[in-house]
């Protein structure tokens, strides 16, 4: 099983370029959630989905747009990419989150906005 | 801001001695669980133990969670050269699972 893939794993971008971080996962699980992960920082939440359709804010969304149109899917857009929106990006899925299952991560995209 | 501090930042010890970091929390949880990170590498789920439980067991892994001092701890006995990672305590509300900054936690041979 491929578990939560996330596309590209590396990314450039210049300062005002958007870009598209791609999040796929084949478990079929409800809940879907991006982190960026700063030096010193831990993991902070930016957008989560609860199902297709579903979308909320997190700890920092700002400068991030997410939208889920499928169970499997959950883009995050940068709509005019920033320097300080240099990270590494987390992608997450778990089963729900009501009843409390473990989340299962994918490997990461390392941004770099110049 | 973050609703899960790991305590302390760094950890080093020698090859087969315990590790234990702690986590406090702000709010109320419906789960805590812990996973690990290798360097470079996403957050690979370690155990979990819900609001009503206070003690669980996973081979050398032990979690404890007081729910009246909004704080848990991981204990990993007789560590090995291949626990080295960071260690992170995920916070579970009703809808988010947020984390703190993590515990770094070397193993020297």
């Amino acid at each position: 099983n491929a578990g939560v893939t996330q596309t590209p794993k590396f990314q450039v971008l210049k300062t005002g370029q958007s870009m598209t971080l791609q999040c796929a996962q084949d478990m079929n699980h409800e809940y879907m959630s991006w982190y960026r992960q700063d030096p010193g920082m831990g993991l902070r939440l930016i957008h989560y989905s609860v199902g297709a359709g579903i979308t909320d804010q997190g700890e920092v969304p700002n400068g991030y747009n997410v939208s889920r149109s499928t169970t499997e899917d959950f883009p995050l857009r940068l709509l005019s990419a920033a320097p300080s929106q240099t990270s590494v990006y987390f992608c997450a899925s778990s089963r729900n989150q009501g009843v409390g299952t473990e989340a299962f991560f994918g490997q990461g995209t390392r941004l770099t906005v110049v | 801001s973050q609703q899960g501090e790991e305590d302390p930042q760094a950890l080093s010890i020698q090859e087969g001695e315990n590790a234990t970091m702690n986590c406090s929390y702000k709010t109320s949880i419906n789960n805590l669980q812990w996973y690990r990170q290798n360097s470079g590498r996403g957050l690979v789920h370690l155990i979990l133990i819900r609001s009503n439980e206070r003690e669980k067991h996973s081979g050398r892994l032990r979690v404890t969670l007081d729910t009246s001092k909004k704080s848990s701890s991981l204990l990993i006995t007789a560590s090995r050269a291949a626990d080295t990672a960071s260690y992170f305590c995920g916070i579970q509300g009703a809808q988010k699972l947020v984390f703190g900054q993590g515990t770094r936690l070397t193993i020297n041979p």
